[in-house]
């Protein structure tokens, strides 16, 4: 079974500031997508950018980046030049079979003026 | 465009009444429906999904069932509520497995349910 991890519960940015959320999985499979989702408050549920397994090259959308590292089954978001408006809870998503993705416990992520 | 709303947004209901939370899409033909439940600081716990008309599977046994008598209409419901059944409910659609497979999901506004 697919699981997926965020040890962050909570983090804090300066705006314009660089902030880093982490992201591990575990599965058997060899050819599969992540994804990171933003909920903000009170809004609905966005994606915020998605990686293919068998892409090396890391997914980027504008000031959102992430690294991937296959091997070490981790996938981490960075988000750059942080805005108040990236106050959100973010979830780190692995889709499986069926179009279902697996989400881990989420990151709140606070960006301070 | 596609769109999807589900209602009510917020309800507060005693333990043991029914309930029934709503879903509809529209701009879209033969989703994949989905409910989740977000519970306080914790991640989205995947209830039911459904590739078709009256095709539901259940991810975890509880006291919740689903239905959907419409292609895009998705329904949650209860015939009568535990305390633990209180949280964040989530509607969301994915286009048909038979389509491209992007994993992107488009999420309801959400219903938060209290049970008292």
């Amino acid at each position: 079974a697919q699981t997926v991890t965020q040890s962050q519960p909570e983090m804090s940015v300066q705006e314009a500031e660089t902030v880093t959320l982490s992201c591990t999985y575990d599965t058997s499979e060899s050819n599969y997508y992540l994804f990171w989702y933003k909920q903000p408050p009170s809004r609905q549920m966005i994606l915020v950018i998605r990686q293919e397994a068998y892409k090396q090259q890391n997914a980027t959308e504008n000031r959102f980046s992430v690294n991937f590292q296959k091997a070490a089954k981790s996938f981490s978001l960075k988000i750059s030049d942080s805005q108040l408006g990236d106050t959100a809870m973010y979830f780190c998503a692995f889709l499986r079979a069926g179009n279902m993705l697996t989400f881990g416990g989420g990151t709140r992520l606070m960006v301070k003026p | 465009s596609q769109t999807i709303h589900q209602w009510p947004a917020t309800l507060v209901q005693p333990v043991g009444s029914p309930l029934s939370l709503e879903c509809t899409v529209e701009g879209t033909s033969n989703p994949n429906l989905y409910w989740y439940r977000q519970a306080a600081g914790r991640g989205l716990q995947l209830l039911f999904y459904s590739i078709g008309i009256g095709q539901i599977s259940s991810e975890v046994p509880q006291n919740l069932s689903a239905s959907r008598p419409q292609d895009r209409q998705f329904i949650l419901s209860s015939k009568k509520l535990l305390l633990s059944d209180s949280g964040f409910y989530l509607c969301a659609w994915s286009t048909s497995t038979l389509g491209p497979i992007t994993g992107e999901l488009f999420f309801g506004e959400g219903s938060r349910l209290t049970v008292l």
